[in-house]
């Protein structure tokens, strides 16, 4: 079946350098996409949504983009800090029936000191 | 602060018991889910509602059962027919857009363990 999945399990950084995380989708009819961050023992937090119809969104210190033609979506954290150390899940919703949506596998984002 | 309320954060079963898990939110979202969680995975979908008194089967409800017969709760029943039912169970809500994409808030989850 059609899945979301990640390039990399783990992402070690240095305090203050700048992250990305990458994702791989492969269901073409997906057109909502979604960013969670999950710190140990609690529930996936949201972090930056982006719809089909736009290839860069901006929030606070993180970037999402989208690439249709390769079916690609990253998140990008500027001047990573301690507190940003998680596992970051991508979702995508394909639009047939909302909340369900298919998440990653996720990558662990380590920031050192 | 509105959010979600999963209790208990951890939960120890026998084997062959039914267990329920609650869930409460105070967002009036119309929508919640049931995502189940295991150790490296992502979250899979048990059961979603989209509104009081109907729910949908997601891609792994078997051993299952939910109801909602409020807005606010969503309360899941683990049955003793789910074979494998040790994992971290996750309920979400979201507002319903009507386009269908809405970003899930999830609470804090519930650790059950059933040896």
């Amino acid at each position: 079946g059609e899945s979301v999945g990640l390039h990399l399990p783990t992402l070690s950084v240095q305090e203050g350098d700048n992250s990305i995380i990458n994702c791989a989708y492969s269901n073409s009819a997906s057109d909502y996409f979604i960013w969670y961050k999950q710190e140990s023992g609690k529930g996936p937090q949201f972090i930056i949504d982006i719809r089909s119809n736009m290839d860069k969104r901006q929030g606070q210190r993180v970037t999402v983009l989208l690439n249709k033609t390769v079916k690609h979506l990253s998140l990008q954290i500027a001047a990573t800090q301690p507190g940003d150390s998680a596992v970051y899940f991508c979702a995508e919703n394909s639009g047939t029936s909302y909340g369900k949506l298919t998440f990653g596998q996720g990558t662990i984002l380590t920031v050192h000191p | 602060d509105g959010g979600i309320t999963q209790s208990p954060k951890y939960l120890f079963r026998k084997e062959g018991q039914n267990v329920t898990l609650s869930c409460e939110q105070n967002l009036n979202h119309d929508a919640m889910y049931w995502y189940r969680q295991d150790p490296g995975q992502g979250l899979r979908l048990i059961y979603y509602s989209q509104i009081v008194n109907d729910f949908q089967k997601g891609d792994i409800a078997e051993g299952y059962s939910v109801s909602r017969e409020k807005k606010e709760s969503f309360p899941l029943t683990v049955t003793s027919a789910q074979k494998n039912p040790t994992a971290f169970y996750l309920c979400a809500s979201s507002t319903f857009y009507g386009t269908g994409n809405s970003p899930l808030h999830f609470g804090n989850g519930t650790r059950l363990t059933v040896t």
